[in-house]
């Protein structure tokens, strides 16, 4: 079972749009969420992240909101560049495990000049 | 301000043989956790461990796999008897201390013929 889903693999934008993506979770008990930017052969870069008691984190271009109601969150990136082309993970802590990461399968953008 | 190290980068083994996969967690990091990533997949979660200690196995198989964390040098996985299936990347990452951001380490490709 997938506590962590993003059920979009692929998005299309074009640049100096906004790009947002989306993650939805099934474990009321995680309390902390992150997202990572993957570039082809090397390892998950952390973007931003967002504990369960906020709503909100804003870091540049990246901003995170979380619902814990619908227990979804999303990253919206503005504007969007080509360089940010990549596939993006989120991932959660919490929910009684002891600090590791419960990934989604990812969503991959591509930012179109 | 050397990040998470791994290597090899990419290994190659035919079935039967061990790999040893490497990690030097970030400076000033006691927390290391190992993952992996199938191919279309999102990285699951194998091990965390503590400087001489593993604090959760639970994603790690029974057999063949096996984790440590000396209190001088890194942080070894090692894979004895390799099969196919064990082909993938493998990921480390560090934090500080618990619950907090973990930071990624580029990753070893493991290929078995």
């Amino acid at each position: 079972d997938q506590q962590v889903k993003q059920n979009s693999p692929s998005l299309s934008v074009q640049e100096g749009r906004i790009s947002i993506l989306n993650c939805d979770y099934t474990n009321s008990m995680f309390d902390y969420f992150l997202w990572y930017k993957k570039y082809p052969a090397e390892g998950p870069t952390f973007l931003i992240s967002i504990s369960s008691i906020k709503d909100k984190n804003e870091d540049g271009r990246f901003t995170v909101f979380l619902n814990k109601s619908a227990k979804h969150l999303s990253l919206h990136i503005v504007p969007s560049q080509p360089g940010d082309s990549a596939v993006y993970f989120c991932a959660a802590s919490g929910g009684g495990s002891q600090g590791n990461l419960i990934f989604g399968k990812g969503t991959k953008l591509s930012v179109k000049p | 301000n050397a990040g998470v190290m791994q290597n090899p980068r990419h290994l190659v083994r035919r079935r039967g043989q061990e790999a040893r996969l490497r990690c030097s967690p970030m400076k000033g990091h006691s927390h290391v956790y190992w993952y992996r990533q199938l191919p279309e997949e999102g990285l699951k979660f194998m091990v965390y461990l503590q400087k001489e200690n593993i604090i959760d196995e639970s994603g790690m198989p029974k057999e063949r796999f096996s984790a440590e964390f000396p209190k001088e040098g890194p942080s070894i996985l090692r894979i004895q008897q390799v099969v196919r299936g064990d082909s993938a990347a493998y990921f480390c990452a560090s934090s500080p201390i618990p619950q907090e951001t973990q930071y990624f380490g580029p990753g070893t490709r493991l290929l078995v013929l």
